[in-house]
């Protein structure tokens, strides 16, 4: 299973565009990059997935260069709900296994 | 999205007693279920994958005596901590693997919090 590296903190302000960066050097050629959102004492929270180039949805996008070695979740113009921890997830999500693995986690705060 | 359901939300129990735990896929069919557990300020770790219709495969270091898995229908698997004790306290998530329109991915429950006296 191939192991993601983000970073463990990020602060940002309202109204600011975040961007997550993850890197996930021994992605496989059918493993998809999903992200997901935790607040406390709640189950995680699919954000958006992705396998190639760029994939965006009401909520964020998903930039994932040509190597796929790395991706990064773009949040625009955040708001204190936002507050969270993030997840890069990277997996086989058509495969029979379809684990997913989970990092640390970004923890994201917003400020006022 | 699709929506993963999650019962009891949360339980206290004495030492010793068993807790089930139950998940379903709301609105649609999972014939893969997986169950994690999370400690406080920690990431999810997998505890064990469950099949429709066959025996979990657990992750080593899970006893699959302590932890049973049932996944007996698309859209239900349960798992009981049997005889728990107090360092079984943790937060029961478990995740559905479907697809929804034509997105194809593991969708969350809410979890459950176990707290063990």
């Amino acid at each position: 299973l191939a192991k993601t590296t983000q970073p463990i903190s990020m602060d940002s302000y309202e109204g600011q565009e975040v961007n997550i960066t993850c890197s996930h050097n021994n992605i496989a050629t059918n493993d998809y990059i999903t992200w997901y959102q935790q607040f406390p004492s709640q189950g995680p929270r699919f954000i958006i997935q992705g396998y190639k180039t760029k994939v965006t949805n009401e909520v964020a996008s998903l930039f994932i260069p040509a190597d796929r070695k790395s991706s990064t979740l773009s949040l625009p113009r955040v708001s204190l709900s936002d507050t969270a921890v993030y997840y890069c997830l990277v997996g086989d999500m058509t495969g029979s296994a379809r684990q997913l693995t989970f990092g640390s986690g970004t923890q994201l705060t917003v400020l006022p | 999205g699709a929506v993963v359901s999650q019962h009891p939300s949360r339980v206290i129990c004495k030492s010793g007693t068993s807790v089930k735990i139950e998940c379903r896929s709301l609105d649609f069919q999972a014939t893969t279920m997986f169950w994690y557990r999370q400690f406080p300020k920690q990431s999810l770790m997998l505890m064990a994958t469950s099949n429709e219709g066959s025996k979990a495969t657990y992750e080593q270091g899970v006893e699959k005596d302590k932890f049973l898995i049932n996944h007996a229908s698309l859209t239900l698997s349960t798992l009981t901590v049997t005889s728990a004790h107090p360092e079984d306290s943790s937060f029961y998530i478990c995740s559905a693997a479907g697809k929804v329109g034509n997105q194809e991915t593991q969708y969350f429950g809410p979890g459950t919090r176990l707290l063990v006296l």
